[in-house]
This record gives C-alpha cells, structure tokens and sequence, in this order.
C-alpha cells in the first residue's frame, strides 16, 4: 500500500466545471504539499499545507490532520488547469517525502 | 516564490558516459536539495537528500557510486550520473528549501536519455 494515494487518477472535465482532487495518506506528517506538474515534466509548488485551508486565485486546498486527508479544489476551471497534479507528504521525521502517483487532469473548451 | 533553476534541461547521451546536472538555487541560500527520478507515467521517486557540506543521504536502492551528489555551496548541488545506460533514461528533478520548517521549491527538471 502507498503511503499516499490520491483519487482520481484521470480526470476530463468541461471549461468551468469545479474540480476537486482528494489526497489520503498514511504517515505522520509535519506538511503537505500541492504539486503541478506541467506536460514538459516542469514541477510547481502550488501550496504546502499543515492545517486549515489555504487559498490561491482559483485554487483551494484544505487538509484534515485528524482524517489524514486533503482536497485540492479548482473553481471555474479552464483549459490552462490541464496538468498532472501530485499530492507529496513530508514525514514527521523531516527530510522524507512521499509522492502520490498524481492525477492527470484534462479541461476541455 | 523562490527560483531554482536547473541545467540542462534535456540531454542525450551514448552509453557508457557520464551525465551532470546542476541545480542552483537563484535567490536563496538552500540549506538542504532533494534530487527525484520520475519514469514516465509514475509518481516522482526520491533519489537522495543533500545537506550543504555533508555527504548525500541516499534512499534505499539507490546506488551511490552510480549517481553522484555534490552539493558544495548553499546555492549549488549536483547530479552525476556515471557510466550512463539506457535504463537510466529519465526525468529527474531537484528541489530546494532554506530549511526544514520552509517550502521546498523545485527546479524544471532534466529529461535525460541514453542512447
């Protein structure tokens, strides 16, 4: 079992639909981190979270330390948004950082 | 946010040779940088971490003397990957943060491919 699973692995969705993205995991965690991955493999950190929520633009992440559980949420999504995006935890421990095995987001015009 | 550049961002190499990339961390002092591997169509896999003037700390299976890991300066780390061969064909990936207790930025990536 993966230490951090995310759901769903595909997702197409129509210009302007809210999207939302679910990341689970195992660990003890210290953060949380929102990843874009762009077609050409080029890596953006979008958040790092260790509770509530936070907001960026059209961008929202929330996370539950008590569930171990965060949602990225994409509101009027637009073709731009199309990327792979990866949940990453880093471990209590410090310097350990899990992956998910990202969810490869496709927006339609 | 803070920048980290990494070079080159593709590179084709024979088998058998050696390959450096080189991440540098354009406006901050990077106390730690992480290097990742991502074959294509799975999730980004940690290679090894690196400390500023200490030696690498290598995840398991990851073999030492084959990838190379120099971080020398506070703004410089480095990924050799010696003796190059097809299997390492890949994209890898650093990122770097000022400390433990801040965000780790990544850099653009090195798609590499040995032929």
């Amino acid at each position: 079992k993966n230490e951090v699973e995310q759901s769903p692995q595909n997702l197409t969705a129509q210009e302007g639909e809210f999207i939302t993205i679910n990341c689970s995991y195992s660990v003890g965690i210290s953060a949380l981190h929102w990843l874009q991955q762009h077609p050409g493999g080029g890596i953006v950190s979008l958040f790092m979270l260790s509770s509530g929520k936070k907001k960026h633009g059209r961008l929202i992440a929330t996370i539950n330390i008590q569930e171990k559980h965060s949602s990225l949420h994409i509101t009027a999504s637009h073709p731009r948004d199309s990327a792979v995006y990866i949940c990453a935890v880093k471990t209590l421990s410090g310097n350990q950082f899990y992956f998910g095995t990202g969810t490869s987001l496709t927006v339609i015009p | 946010g803070a920048v980290v550049s990494q070079h080159p961002s593709r590179v084709i190499c024979k088998s058998g040779t050696s390959v450096k990339i080189e991440c540098r961390s354009l406006d901050f002092q990077a106390t730690t940088m992480f290097w990742y591997r991502q074959f294509p169509k799975q999730s980004l896999m940690l290679m090894a971490t690196s400390n500023e003037g200490s030696k690498a700390t290598y995840e398991q299976g990851v073999e030492k003397d084959k990838f190379l890991i120099n971080h020398a300066s506070l703004t410089l780390s480095t990924l050799t990957v010696t003796s190059a061969h097809p299997e390492d064909s890949s994209f890898y990936i650093c990122s770097a943060r000022r400390s433990a207790l801040t965000e780790a930025f990544f850099g653009q990536g090195t798609r590499l491919t040995v032929v």
